[in-house]
């Protein structure tokens, strides 16, 4: 049983382009996260929702819209696509009340822009 | 505004030898500390956590991490490394009584080689 899934896992792209990435957790968890890792590893946090809020919005260009449909699922809308975009994306999710609430981590989804 | 460092880009041990990967951090206030483990082509898999209590912390795989408050240090330390432990290895940490969402903050990454 796949905890956090992400769909697609691979997307190759043209500049300029509009592309979405979906992802899902049957964890029960009520925060989901977006995170961007750029080719040097670093991974920084992009958005994340608690109960479909948005509550962490990053300094994160306009061309990315996160979207929260329900508590399990957490989409990654992205416009007018650039080569910077090119990053393995990763989706997580938690327990938001519980203290030192660890994050699970989908498989990432590796977007590569032409 | 927190912060992790991890001051070695890549540890290198031979196999049956002990490991160590270092990882120091500042926060305001009490921290939460998370190791977490990356395989190649996979997402992070969550390792263990410091979160109050025991200084020592054991975790998956024969790993453990050891609190230091005085020193802002929580190494990350197996008595006897395995080829299959080579991968790329995250320390993290989270401030406690934030107030707001669980907001991580990852350090960059060292990459621990275990050769035979």
């Amino acid at each position: 049983d796949t905890a956090v899934s992400q769909t697609p896992k691979y997307l190759v792209t043209q500049m300029g382009n509009d592309k979405s990435i979906k992802c899902e957790q049957n964890l029960g968890h009520d925060t989901m996260y977006w995170y961007k890792q750029d080719s040097k590893k670093f991974l920084k946090i992009m958005f994340s929702y608690n109960n479909k809020e948005l509550i962490i919005n990053e300094t994160v260009p306009n061309r990315f819209s996160p979207k929260s449909p329900d508590k399990a699922h957490l989409n990654l809308h992205i416009n007018s696509l650039e080569l910077g975009d090119s990053a393995v994306y990763f989706c997580a999710s938690s327990r938001f009340r519980t203290s030192g609430n660890e994050q699970f981590f989908g498989p990432g989804t590796r977007l590569t822009v032409l | 505004a927190q912060s992790v460092a991890q001051p070695e880009d890549q540890v290198n041990v031979a196999e049956g030898n002990p490991l160590t990967v270092k990882c120091t951090y500042s926060v305001s206030g009490n921290p939460y500390l998370f190791w977490y483990v990356q395989y190649p082509n996979r997402g992070l898999q969550f390792l263990l956590k410091y979160i109050t209590g025991d200084n020592l912390v054991k975790g998956s795989y024969g790993f453990e991490a050891e609190f230091n408050k005085s020193q802002t240090s929580f190494h990350l330390k197996k008595p006897s490394a395995l080829v299959s432990d080579s991968a790329l290895y995250f320390c993290a940490v989270r401030a406690q009584n934030t107030g707001t969402a669980s907001k991580l903050t990852f350090g960059t990454g060292t990459r621990l080689q275990v050769t035979l």
